[in-house]
């Protein structure tokens, strides 16, 4: 699986949009982009994944850039509940699923 | 519907004792996989079972970490000769067979404290 670089924390204020980096510039052409997040105490949750084409559902929207070196995590309206370690992790559609994941994104979303 | 469910959600146990940590997947899902993540660190992969498949047994730290899943659903995880540093919270996940994209559901974990 591509390696991805992802900043290890950043502060977000409510209300407002948080956007979250992540670089993989070493993906594959058959490698997917994949977001979870980790709130204090819970298992990681499942928020987003997208292939080249830029993905929306009830939670955030995923951004890939055309060569999909890179991708961002937008969470529309943050709110205090959105406090957790946010994952990016790529990875092929055949490995079943296996996922590795990094050090995470802290976001801190402050009132 | 429900989802995956892990027991007990904390255990405390001596060094040297087995423990057997338990997942329930949720229903109709027959790939499980099982994570550690220690205090403030990453997941560790463990073990992923998949449908009739040998499993990958790839991460077990150790040959003191087993795991087994009977009749496809339920999933025990087991320790032997508990040491201190298998101290982390145990995750269990699942998802879909045939759909290599389906996302892990997560439970939330076992604690175990080693002492």
């Amino acid at each position: 699986d591509a390696k991805t670089t992802q900043p290890p924390s950043m502060d977000c204020a409510e209300g407002r949009a948080a956007n979250l980096p992540c670089n993989h510039s070493t993906i594959s052409g058959n490698e997917y982009v994949y977001w979870y997040r980790q709130i204090h105490s819970q298992g990681p949750q499942y928020i987003i994944h997208g292939l080249k084409n830029n993905e929306t559902n009830e939670m955030a929207s995923l951004i890939i850039t055309e060569d999909r070196k890179s991708s961002t995590l937008i969470l529309p309206h943050a709110t205090l509940r959105d406090t957790a370690v946010y994952y990016c992790i790529v990875t092929i559609k055949a490995a079943g699923n296996k996922l590795t994941f990094g050090g995470g994104t802290r976001v801190l979303v402050k009132p | 519907g429900a989802g995956v469910s892990q027991s007990p959600s904390n255990k405390v146990t001596e060094k040297g004792k087995d423990v057997e940590l338990r997942c329930d997947p949720i229903s109709g899902h027959t790939a499980l996989y099982w994570y550690r993540q220690s205090l403030g660190q990453g997941l560790e992969f463990l073990i992923y079972f998949q449908g009739n498949s040998a499993p990958d047994k790839s991460g077990l730290p150790s040959d003191r970490f087993s795991a087994e899943r009977t009749g496809g659903s339920v999933s025990t995880l087991t320790i032997q000769r508990t040491q201190q540093e298998d101290s982390a919270v145990y995750l269990c996940a699942s998802s879909l067979v045939g759909q290599n994209n389906s996302p892990l559901h997560f439970g939330n974990g076992t604690r175990l404290t080693v002492t």
